[in-house]
């Protein structure tokens, strides 16, 4: 297993344009979540999914973001009608049930809204 | 209010020297705590954990931290810092057996 990987590293895109980033897991892991990093700042955390259900949306997903995990394995992160205020580095992470055993991380997406 | 507070944004060190990062948690964290390093562009790398047991944990590259349940801190030591140990260091918790939360991130800074 490579660990989590996601996809694209770095995307760059205009304001008002639709984005969507892909995380995979690592296979034997039921939850998948997701956080944003502005600089400086500690990661955020927007949703988490065990299996393909999504149990908890942070106040900070807005009516703009969707994210997916329909078979419970990779999972998508969409944002529409992208702001500047979007421009973050996007983090995924896994972990087993037993969330105590601490979460994996993948390298990150980097957005840039211009 | 907040769950995991790093009460230092940025800490520069002397290599060779010792340091402390610190962390503070609040009560609505669970006792699982964690300390996380992140090298720039990179995502986080997990440094080590408290789960039980002994307060007093360490990692393979010579970093530690204790658990202190009367203080509600779980601050990072190490007794000799390397100029690669310059990066973001984040504490951070589990929130009602679910989701991890982070602190703001201390920068370490190793100077020559």
């Amino acid at each position: 297993d490579t660990g989590v990987s996601q996809d694209p590293r770095h995307k760059i895109t205009k304001r008002g344009q639709n984005v969507t980033f892909r995380c995979d897991p690592i296979s034997e892991h039921n939850r998948l979540y997701w956080y944003r990093q502005t600089l400086g700042q500690g990661p955020e955390f927007l949703t988490y999914f065990q299996n393909e259900a999504q149990l908890e949306k942070s106040r900070l997903l807005s009516d703009r973001f969707s994210a997916e995990r329909p078979k419970g394995s990779f999972s998508t992160l969409e944002i529409q009608r992208t702001e500047q205020g979007d421009s973050a580095m996007y983090l995924c992470a896994s972990s087993l049930v037993e969330v105590n055993y601490g979460y994996t991380f993948g390298s990150g997406t980097r957005l840039t809204v211009v | 209010a907040q769950s995991v507070t790093q009460l230092d944004s940025q800490v520069p060190v002397f290599e060779e020297a010792p340091v402390e990062l610190r962390c503070n948690y609040s009560s609505s964290v669970s006792v699982y705590l964690f300390w996380y390093v992140q090298y720039p562009n990179q995502g986080l790398q997990l440094l080590l954990k408290y789960l039980s047991g002994s307060t007093l944990v360490e990692s393979i590259n010579g970093f530690e931290a204790e658990f202190n349940k009367s203080q509600t801190s779980f601050h990072l030591r190490k007794p000799s810092v390397h100029i690669s140990d310059t990066a973001e260091y984040f504490c951070a918790g589990i929130i009602n057996n679910n989701d991890m939360r982070f602190g703001a991130g201390t920068r370490l800074t190793v100077k020559p």
